[in-house]
């Protein structure tokens, strides 16, 4: 079965300060990994995602995520957020197998002023 | 373009009525998806269709019964809910399921009285 590990529930930060939002996953097969974006009532908006090919994988707005298979991690990435980053933010993993999406518990990234 | 749409955005029932949650996709997916989010929660699949038969029943209490009359609608019929059931109710898309991005639409605010 699969699994996916937000460690961190709430992310404060300044804005323009880089940020890290760490995900962790387990699966014994192969899988693929996503980052959704969760802004205050609506609904998930794709933020980036890895299939395959580099592991390096960006978004159009600034956010990249890294895949590393040895440390089972997607940890999404941004240089300098804005105060329109404040959202929250769900790590998931999908096997090619399945129809099923798995997600973490989310993390909230706040940024301050 | 990546657009699902759902209506009605926010709806309120008593737990004697019947309603039905709508949502719709032009983008030619085969797959698609309903989810169930409480606040501060990861969204929870319901149920899912492969061209348009039901694949995957996430063991969902029969007061909710998915329909999916065409392969860009599928919608989620209420009946009888209890107070718990309140939560946003998320569709999505996928081009074939299995493993394939999930393109979410905006949400269904549900309040059940």
């Amino acid at each position: 079965a699969q699994s996916v590990t937000q460690l961190d529930s709430q992310v404060p930060v300044f804005e323009e300060a880089p940020v890290e939002l760490r995900c962790n996953y387990s699966s014994s097969v192969s899988v693929y990994l996503f980052w959704y974006v969760q802004y205050p009532n609506q609904g998930l908006q794709l933020l980036l995602k890895y299939l395959s090919g580099s592991t390096l994988v960006e978004s159009i707005n600034g956010f990249e995520a890294e895949f590393n298979k040895s440390q089972t991690s997607f940890h999404l990435r941004k240089p300098s957020v804005h105060i329109s980053d404040t959202a929250e933010y769900f790590c998931a993993v999908s096997d090619i197998n399945t129809d099923k999406l798995i997600f973490g518990t989310g993390t909230r990234l706040q940024v301050f002023p | 373009d990546t657009e699902v749409t759902q209506t009605p955005k926010h709806l309120v029932m008593g737990m004697t009525n019947k309603k039905s949650l709508k949502c719709e996709q032009h983008m030619g997916h085969r797959a698609m998806y309903w989810y169930k989010q409480k606040a501060k929660k990861p969204p929870e699949l319901m149920f899912v269709y492969s061209y348009e038969k039901l694949s995957i029943n996430e063991s969902v209490p029969s007061r909710f019964s998915p329909e999916c009359p065409n392969s860009s609608l599928l919608n989620l019929h209420l009946h009888a809910l209890q107070p718990e059931d309140s939560a946003l109710y998320l569709c999505a898309s996928s081009q074939e399921g299995k493993g394939d991005t999930q393109y979410f639409g905006p949400g269904t605010r549900l309040t059940v009285l």
